[in-house]
């Protein structure tokens, strides 16, 4: 099995709201990825989580607040986001750190008005 | 230049084609290879993973590897109208953070 599975599908939020997106994988993988896609391009890393602590942070607004709960969780928090943060929000999974096949989730796809 | 260059298409093929989704990387140190599927709206699939040059089969796909060349492609024999998505590449090296191309939208008309 290599299901990550994230909700909601679909979130629309204004410039002045708090939310949150939430990953779920149960394969026991210890390294979780969030990634942002705009339409038509590829998708473009903002944290890695490694043994369910932060270990890479692209560079992310602090608009955007990573959480992990436990090795099967992965939140994403969101407040005070900009139109330009609408995009397809996806996680991923991989063994380990160390291992190079992610798994990634259908995504979440955000739309800020 | 970009790490991974890969030709965005469109691609359109008849049913039945052989498909030839081709990257080129410029980063010698990049080790692990892949291939992500990615239909309209939906997360990437990951279909290939291979690490050495040469040929990997699974299936009705076929990845390749050339380091030498620094070149890999992704055939895909007798295509399948329920091919039709973008096909990413994505390579890694030892910082085991994938460097995505920038995807080839394929089409495969029935």
């Amino acid at each position: 099995d290599t299901e990550v599975t994230q909700t909601p599908k679909h979130l629309v939020m204004g410039m002045t709201n708090k939310k949150s997106l939430k990953c779920e994988q149960h394969m026991g993988h210890r390294a979780m990825y969030w990634y942002k896609q705009k339409a038509k391009k590829p998708p473009e890393l903002m944290f890695v989580y490694s043994y369910e602590k932060l270990s890479i942070n692209e560079s992310v607004p602090s608009r955007f607040s990573p959480e992990c709960p436990n090795s099967s969780l992965l939140n994403l928090h969101l407040h005070a986001l900009q139109p330009e943060d609408s995009a397809l929000y996806l996680c991923a999974s991989s063994q380990d750190p160390e291992r190079d096949e992610q798994y990634f989730g259908p995504g979440t796809r955000l739309t800020v008005t | 230049q970009k790490e991974v260059e890969q030709d965005p298409g469109p691609l359109s093929v008849p049913e039945g084609a052989i498909v030839s989704l081709n990257c080129t990387y410029s980063n010698s140190a990049f080790q692990y290879f892949m291939w992500y599927r990615q239909y309209s709206r939906k997360g990437p699939e990951l279909l290939m993973y291979t690490y050495s040059s040469g040929n990997k089969e699974d299936g009705r796909f076929t990845a390749q590897v050339d380091k030498s060349s620094k070149y890999i492609s992704l055939f895909i024999r007798d295509s399948q109208p329920s091919d039709s998505a973008t096909y990413l590449c994505a390579i890694t090296g030892s910082a085991r953070q994938l460097t995505f191309g920038s995807g080839t939208q394929l089409t495969v008309l029935p």
